[in-house]
């Protein structure tokens, strides 16, 4: 079944202790990228990677780190969480670009305390 | 810079009846905007997408219009039913990057 698959799910961490969210499709597609969702704020995008070893910065990447590796995965790392990081976030993949459909992952629920 | 406004947040209507959601983009390069559905703790899915070079494009009881002049866009759902409830997102392409709007809440009343 074609799908993009987050880990975890729900996530409750303190402040300052190092993190990491895995995303994987198994689609071949070449555009990941990871959002974040905040209430009234819509969905906004903190990175994303045209290929592998190609990333670049969304519009909120303060305090978020990725890599892509490989093609198939795409992690987002909180390298020092700060309670202000707490939101859903979604993971997505696309074929070829932002020009085309977007499939996203079941979502990461992230508490930092 | 790169904005995308919807409006508006919330809409209730009566089964049935049509809904209008509509979004503003800032860039005159954006060339795709795609509407995603997103139901109660679930992911947002596609629903429809429009490119700079159409203007409207319709699937069953889902249409969304394209102005490029006004740069303005809009997602219309006609006949309702409950099942059409959920948040619904429009985005724009910047470059590399997706903006979305802010959400609208849609819900049918039956």
């Amino acid at each position: 079944e074609a799908q993009v698959t987050q880990n975890p799910r729900y996530l409750i961490t303190v402040t300052g202790k190092k993190l990491t969210v895995t995303c994987s499709q198994n689609m071949n597609h070449e555009y990941m990228s990871w959002y974040r969702q905040d209430p009234g704020l819509g969905l906004r995008q903190i990175y994303y990677s045209m290929n592998v070893e190609v990333t670049d910065k969304g519009d909120v990447p303060e305090g978020y780190k990725v890599s892509r590796k490989e093609k198939r995965n795409f992690p987002l790392i909180l390298e020092s969480p700060s309670p202000n990081q707490t939101s859903l976030y979604f993971c997505a993949s696309s074929v070829t670009g932002i020009n085309t459909e977007a499939f996203f992952g079941q979502g990461t629920r992230l508490t930092v305390v | 810079g790169e904005n995308v406004e919807q409006h508006p947040s919330t809409l209730s209507v009566q089964e049935g009846d049509s809904a209008v959601i509509k979004c503003t983009y800032s860039d005159s390069a954006s060339n795709y905007f795609p509407w995603y559905k997103q139901e109660l703790g679930k992911r947002p899915q596609l629903i429809i997408d429009i490119r700079s070079n159409v203007g409207e494009k319709k699937d069953q009881r889902i249409a969304v219009t394209l102005n490029k002049t006004a740069k303005h866009f809009s997602l219309h759902i006609t006949e309702t039913q409950p099942e059409d409830s959920a948040v619904y997102f429009c985005a724009a392409s910047y470059g590399n990057k997706l903006v979305f709007g802010a959400g609208t809440i849609l819900r049918v009343k039956s």
